[in-house]
């Protein structure tokens, strides 16, 4: 089973200023199939990343994606109002078991 | 634009089995290249993915739920659902449905299952 670790576990920034979010693997990820997503309060999950830098239908081009093997990167490049949320990655390289890491607050400072 | 509901109880008794429908709207469930699976996240915690069908009936389960855990598809219904057998109070959660290719998308809105007695 493919562990992901995300940190930091909550990142206080102000809007406007640049969000860099890790997801680090406990093996690597095979083809980079990694996705992030954001979760805001009583929402479900939205994609935003797969395949670890393609942009998903929709998405602003501030969310960045980046990383390979086992280190990965998910960039907002100018925090606006609504990126405040949380953020998960998560693996589909290795079948059977699809994993998520266990989160990233972002939070308004 | 493809759209998932979730549907069932909202609470289930302790060692009862959990069940739930996904109904699939705005495209077909048999549209090659995508799975279809089942998400849960705990009240304050993460996600955890529970399992997958694609429309031919082939799944795949978590290894850690996989005793428990049945996936089926009803094409004519557009629909697929989730079993979830001998629930104890930890399987409480909000349970999602999704679409995927390995990443999940779009998701339904959510539905929130309670066990308790």
């Amino acid at each position: 089973e493919i562990v992901l670790t995300q940190s930091p576990g909550t990142l206080s920034l102000s809007p406007g200023e640049r969000a860099t979010l890790s997801c680090r693997a406990s093996q690597s990820v095979s083809s980079s199939y990694l996705a992030w997503y954001q979760q805001k309060p009583g929402q479900a999950p939205r994609l935003l990343i797969y395949g670890a830098s393609s942009r998903a239908t929709g998405i602003p081009d501030r969310f960045s994606g980046s990383g390979s093997g086992t280190d990965f990167t998910l960039t907002i490049s100018r925090l606006e109002p609504e990126d405040f949320a949380v953020y998960y990655c998560q693996q589909y390289g290795s079948s059977p078991r699809l994993t998520f890491g266990g989160g990233t607050k972002v939070e308004i400072k | 634009q493809l759209q998932l509901q979730e549907s069932g109880p909202g609470l289930v008794k302790p060692s009862e089995t959990l069940s739930l429908t996904c109904t699939v709207s705005g495209g077909s469930i048999s549209s090659s290249s995508y799975y279809w699976g089942w998400i849960r996240q705990p009240p304050g915690k993460g996600l955890e993915w529970i399992g997958s069908i694609y429309y031919s009936g082939s799944t795949y389960y978590n290894p850690s739920l996989k005793s428990r855990v049945t996936i089926s598809v009803d094409t004519s219904k557009n629909q697929f659902s989730l079993k979830l057998s001998s629930v104890t109070a930890a399987d409480t959660a909000v349970y999602y449905c999704a679409r995927h290719s390995g990443a999940f998308d779009p998701w339904g809105q959510g539905t929130l299952v309670t066990v308790s007695s």
